[in-house]
């Protein structure tokens, strides 16, 4: 069965520490790769896509995920977090030859001072 | 250029009550969706539409009806409203551009629903 799994449900970081959020994917193909974020009370925003060549990509608010496929992984990085990065993320995956995107449960990340 | 909109943005209805709700985008898409988020299970897809005047059941589709009224409009229908409808509710759209095989989805701002 295909499934999508993030398994952390909750990160605290200090501000201006580095970050890195998990993703695990379970497909027989090379899935196309998403994380999207969303802030409180808001739709959900696209951070970075993978759909093939350079398995590091960069996105936008200074993210980047790599993508791992011995890993079967999709982790998302940033470096310095910002007060403002304080959202929900969530990883998601497509398949050639379906429309919908498959969906992780989503890592809220809370940012401290 | 507004992307995906959707109305209404919050929504109370009794049990048994029902109600339509309203998704369009502006960008040419072929393909829309409705999800639905509730706490910790991510989102799960209701219906999705792959083009006009095509529609098929997602993962969740009991006590939903869609209808793709155009390539711009892509509703979501509640005929008897229940307790365990309560959740968030997005519409998507996507489209697959030249010499792509998948092109991300692009959300609407969600509508908060609650079912008493």
């Amino acid at each position: 069965a295909q499934s999508v799994t993030q398994p952390d449900i909750h990160i605290t970081v200090s501000e201006g520490a580095s970050l890195e959020l998990r993703c695990n994917y379970s497909y027989g193909a090379t899935p196309y790769l998403f994380w999207y974020v969303q802030s409180p009370g808001q739709g959900l925003q696209l951070l970075l896509k993978y759909f093939s060549g350079d398995t590091l990509v960069q996105g936008i608010k200074g993210f980047e995920a790599e993508f791992k496929r011995s890993q079967s992984s999709f982790n998302l990085r940033k470096p310095s977090v910002h007060w403002s990065d304080a959202a929900e993320y969530f990883c998601a995956v497509g398949i050639y030859g379906a429309n919908n995107l498959f969906f992780g449960t989503g890592t809220r990340l809370t940012v401290i001072p | 250029n507004a992307g995906v909109t959707q109305t209404p943005k919050f929504q109370v209805l009794k049990t048994g009550q029902s109600m339509t709700l309203q998704c369009a985008q502006d960008m040419n898409h072929n393909s829309m969706y409705w999800y639905r988020q509730d706490p910790g299970m991510g989102l799960r897809l209701i219906y999705y539409s792959a083009s006009e005047g095509t529609t098929d059941k997602g993962e969740v589709p009991n006590g939903y009806n869609v209808s793709r009224l155009n390539k711009r409009e892509f509703s979501l229908r509640l005929e008897s409203a229940a307790p365990s409808q309560t959740s968030v509710y997005f519409c998507a759209s996507s489209s697959r551009g030249r010499g792509q095989k998948y092109t991300e989805a692009f959300f609407g701002q969600g509508t908060r629903l609650t079912v008493v």
